[in-house]
Protein backbone atom coordinates (compact mmCIF):
# COMPACT_ATOMS: atom_id res chain seq x y z
CA UNK A 1 0.00 0.00 0.00
CA UNK A 2 1.04 3.52 0.07
CA UNK A 3 3.58 4.36 2.67
CA UNK A 4 6.00 6.84 4.10
CA UNK A 5 8.46 5.88 6.03
CA UNK A 6 11.02 7.43 7.80
CA UNK A 7 14.18 6.77 10.06
CA UNK A 8 15.83 6.92 12.24
CA UNK A 9 12.60 6.89 14.70
CA UNK A 10 14.81 8.64 17.46
CA UNK A 11 18.01 10.58 17.42
CA UNK A 12 20.22 12.04 20.10
CA UNK A 13 22.67 14.68 19.22
CA UNK A 14 24.81 16.75 21.18
CA UNK A 15 24.91 20.83 20.45
CA UNK A 16 27.31 21.36 16.94
CA UNK A 17 26.74 18.16 15.47
CA UNK A 18 25.11 17.44 12.30
CA UNK A 19 22.60 15.16 10.87
CA UNK A 20 20.58 13.25 8.30
CA UNK A 21 16.74 12.60 8.11
CA UNK A 22 15.52 10.42 5.86
CA UNK A 23 11.99 10.16 4.10
CA UNK A 24 11.19 7.01 1.43
CA UNK A 25 7.73 6.75 -0.11
CA UNK A 26 6.78 4.06 -1.93
CA UNK A 27 4.85 6.10 -5.38
CA UNK A 28 5.77 8.97 -6.98
CA UNK A 29 4.96 12.20 -5.67
CA UNK A 30 3.29 15.69 -6.47
CA UNK A 31 4.24 17.03 -3.24
CA UNK A 32 6.38 16.33 -0.32
CA UNK A 33 7.37 18.69 2.79
CA UNK A 34 9.24 18.79 5.47
CA UNK A 35 7.73 20.34 8.98
CA UNK A 36 9.40 20.64 12.76
CA UNK A 37 6.78 20.28 15.46
CA UNK A 38 8.01 22.54 17.84
CA UNK A 39 7.46 21.60 22.10
CA UNK A 40 3.97 22.94 21.86
CA UNK A 41 2.46 21.18 18.82
CA UNK A 42 3.02 23.90 16.51
CA UNK A 43 3.85 22.67 13.19
CA UNK A 44 6.48 24.84 10.98
CA UNK A 45 6.90 24.45 7.79
CA UNK A 46 10.77 24.14 6.38
CA UNK A 47 10.64 23.02 2.84
CA UNK A 48 8.04 22.34 0.21
CA UNK A 49 10.64 20.04 -2.29
CA UNK A 50 8.90 17.74 -4.45
CA UNK A 51 11.81 17.35 -6.42
CA UNK A 52 15.81 19.16 -5.91
CA UNK A 53 17.52 20.63 -3.01
CA UNK A 54 16.57 23.44 -1.14
CA UNK A 55 18.54 25.95 1.71
CA UNK A 56 17.57 27.99 4.58
CA UNK A 57 19.84 28.71 7.06
CA UNK A 58 21.54 25.40 8.90
CA UNK A 59 19.06 23.14 7.20
CA UNK A 60 19.41 22.05 3.60
CA UNK A 61 17.00 19.22 1.82
CA UNK A 62 17.21 17.52 -1.49
CA UNK A 63 14.19 14.86 -2.65
CA UNK A 64 15.11 12.63 -5.74
CA UNK A 65 12.00 11.79 -6.71
CA UNK A 66 13.18 9.32 -9.38
CA UNK A 67 14.45 7.29 -6.18
CA UNK A 68 11.54 8.01 -4.03
CA UNK A 69 12.98 9.51 -0.98
CA UNK A 70 14.35 13.05 0.70
CA UNK A 71 16.88 13.63 3.03
CA UNK A 72 16.60 16.80 5.51
CA UNK A 73 20.35 17.76 6.61
CA UNK A 74 20.40 19.52 10.11
CA UNK A 75 24.39 21.38 10.74
CA UNK A 76 25.78 22.55 13.42
CA UNK A 77 22.65 21.78 15.57
CA UNK A 78 21.25 23.88 18.27
CA UNK A 79 18.99 22.59 21.19
CA UNK A 80 15.95 25.04 19.59
CA UNK A 81 16.54 22.20 16.87
CA UNK A 82 15.00 19.95 19.38
CA UNK A 83 11.53 18.05 18.28
CA UNK A 84 9.99 15.99 15.80
CA UNK A 85 10.47 16.27 12.24
CA UNK A 86 7.74 15.06 9.63
CA UNK A 87 7.65 14.27 6.42
CA UNK A 88 4.52 14.36 4.57
CA UNK A 89 3.54 13.92 0.87
CA UNK A 90 1.20 13.53 -1.99
CA UNK A 91 1.16 10.88 -3.89
CA UNK A 92 0.22 11.48 -7.97
CA UNK A 93 -3.11 10.81 -8.24
CA UNK A 94 -3.88 11.13 -4.85
CA UNK A 95 -6.31 13.98 -5.46
CA UNK A 96 -4.18 16.02 -2.93
CA UNK A 97 -4.39 14.03 0.01
CA UNK A 98 -1.37 14.50 2.35
CA UNK A 99 0.20 12.02 4.00
CA UNK A 100 1.97 12.25 7.20
CA UNK A 101 5.25 9.79 7.78
CA UNK A 102 5.63 8.91 11.54
CA UNK A 103 8.19 11.46 12.16
CA UNK A 104 11.73 11.54 13.68
CA UNK A 105 11.83 13.06 16.89
CA UNK A 106 15.40 14.41 17.66
CA UNK A 107 16.81 15.16 21.03
CA UNK A 108 20.01 18.35 20.88
CA UNK A 109 21.76 18.23 24.13
CA UNK A 110 23.73 21.24 25.55
CA UNK B 1 -3.95 38.96 10.37
CA UNK B 2 -3.45 36.57 7.91
CA UNK B 3 -3.29 32.95 8.90
CA UNK B 4 -4.97 29.97 9.99
CA UNK B 5 -7.08 30.26 12.98
CA UNK B 6 -7.89 27.15 15.56
CA UNK B 7 -10.45 27.82 18.11
CA UNK B 8 -10.76 27.12 21.05
CA UNK B 9 -7.07 25.84 22.21
CA UNK B 10 -8.40 23.76 24.56
CA UNK B 11 -11.96 22.15 24.85
CA UNK B 12 -13.45 20.01 27.71
CA UNK B 13 -16.33 17.30 26.67
CA UNK B 14 -18.60 15.15 28.34
CA UNK B 15 -18.90 11.61 27.11
CA UNK B 16 -21.97 11.27 24.89
CA UNK B 17 -21.66 14.59 23.78
CA UNK B 18 -20.88 16.06 20.32
CA UNK B 19 -18.73 19.32 20.30
CA UNK B 20 -17.57 21.42 16.98
CA UNK B 21 -13.88 22.66 16.61
CA UNK B 22 -13.16 26.04 14.43
CA UNK B 23 -11.03 26.29 11.71
CA UNK B 24 -10.62 29.56 9.75
CA UNK B 25 -8.32 30.84 7.23
CA UNK B 26 -8.24 34.45 5.83
CA UNK B 27 -5.44 33.03 2.95
CA UNK B 28 -7.71 32.13 0.06
CA UNK B 29 -6.38 28.87 0.06
CA UNK B 30 -8.53 25.98 -1.77
CA UNK B 31 -7.55 22.99 0.63
CA UNK B 32 -8.47 22.60 4.00
CA UNK B 33 -7.52 19.73 6.10
CA UNK B 34 -8.16 17.99 9.67
CA UNK B 35 -5.69 15.94 11.22
CA UNK B 36 -5.94 14.26 14.79
CA UNK B 37 -2.31 13.58 16.70
CA UNK B 38 -2.16 11.40 20.10
CA UNK B 39 0.37 11.32 21.92
CA UNK B 40 4.17 10.51 20.86
CA UNK B 41 2.40 9.46 17.60
CA UNK B 42 1.86 11.12 13.86
CA UNK B 43 -0.82 13.02 11.65
CA UNK B 44 -3.75 11.24 11.00
CA UNK B 45 -5.86 12.38 8.24
CA UNK B 46 -10.01 12.73 9.18
CA UNK B 47 -11.48 14.57 6.62
CA UNK B 48 -10.06 16.83 3.48
CA UNK B 49 -11.31 19.50 1.13
CA UNK B 50 -10.65 20.89 -2.41
CA UNK B 51 -13.25 23.61 -2.88
CA UNK B 52 -16.88 24.67 -1.34
CA UNK B 53 -19.38 22.23 -0.89
CA UNK B 54 -16.72 19.11 -1.56
CA UNK B 55 -14.71 17.19 1.06
CA UNK B 56 -13.22 13.82 1.22
CA UNK B 57 -12.63 11.35 4.15
CA UNK B 58 -9.62 10.52 5.22
CA UNK B 59 -7.86 7.63 6.60
CA UNK B 60 -9.71 7.99 10.27
CA UNK B 61 -13.44 9.69 9.65
CA UNK B 62 -15.34 7.46 11.60
CA UNK B 63 -17.29 9.15 14.38
CA UNK B 64 -16.12 12.61 12.66
CA UNK B 65 -18.23 14.89 10.48
CA UNK B 66 -17.30 18.14 8.16
CA UNK B 67 -18.53 20.98 6.09
CA UNK B 68 -17.13 23.45 3.70
CA UNK B 69 -20.14 26.60 3.25
CA UNK B 70 -17.86 28.93 2.57
CA UNK B 71 -14.19 28.72 1.27
CA UNK B 72 -12.65 30.12 4.65
CA UNK B 73 -14.22 27.98 6.98
CA UNK B 74 -13.54 23.87 7.84
CA UNK B 75 -15.41 23.14 11.18
CA UNK B 76 -15.08 19.35 12.18
CA UNK B 77 -17.57 17.92 14.57
CA UNK B 78 -16.49 15.43 17.12
CA UNK B 79 -19.64 13.25 17.62
CA UNK B 80 -20.55 10.76 20.14
CA UNK B 81 -20.10 8.23 18.23
CA UNK B 82 -15.93 8.45 18.07
CA UNK B 83 -14.83 6.77 20.93
CA UNK B 84 -11.60 7.70 21.69
CA UNK B 85 -12.04 11.77 20.94
CA UNK B 86 -9.20 12.85 23.15
CA UNK B 87 -6.67 14.10 21.42
CA UNK B 88 -4.42 16.83 19.58
CA UNK B 89 -6.16 18.18 16.43
CA UNK B 90 -4.63 20.04 14.03
CA UNK B 91 -6.34 22.01 11.27
CA UNK B 92 -4.16 22.77 7.88
CA UNK B 93 -5.13 25.18 4.72
CA UNK B 94 -2.82 25.45 1.45
CA UNK B 95 -3.03 26.26 -2.63
CA UNK B 96 -4.47 23.84 -4.28
CA UNK B 97 -1.80 20.67 -5.15
CA UNK B 98 0.91 22.68 -3.06
CA UNK B 99 2.18 23.72 0.13
CA UNK B 100 -0.17 23.30 3.14
CA UNK B 101 0.36 25.43 6.30
CA UNK B 102 -1.02 24.57 10.51
CA UNK B 103 -3.00 26.30 12.77
CA UNK B 104 -1.67 26.39 15.90
CA UNK B 105 -4.19 23.22 17.09
CA UNK B 106 -7.26 22.27 19.37
CA UNK B 107 -6.71 19.89 22.84
CA UNK B 108 -9.89 17.99 23.19
CA UNK B 109 -10.51 16.12 26.52
CA UNK B 110 -13.11 14.24 27.40
CA UNK B 111 -14.08 14.53 30.90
Amino acid sequence: GIQVEQSPPDLILQEGANSTLRCNFSDSVNNLQWFHQNPWGQLINLFYIPSGTKQNGRLSATTVATERYSLLYISSSQTTDSGVYFCAVVFSGGYNKLIFGAGTRLAVHP
Amino acid sequence: DGGITQSPKYLFRKEGQNVTLSCEQNLNHDAMYWYRQDPGQGLRLIYYSQIVNDFQKGDIAEGYSVSREKKESFPLTVTSAQKNPTAFYLCASGPWGTEAFFGQGTRLTVV
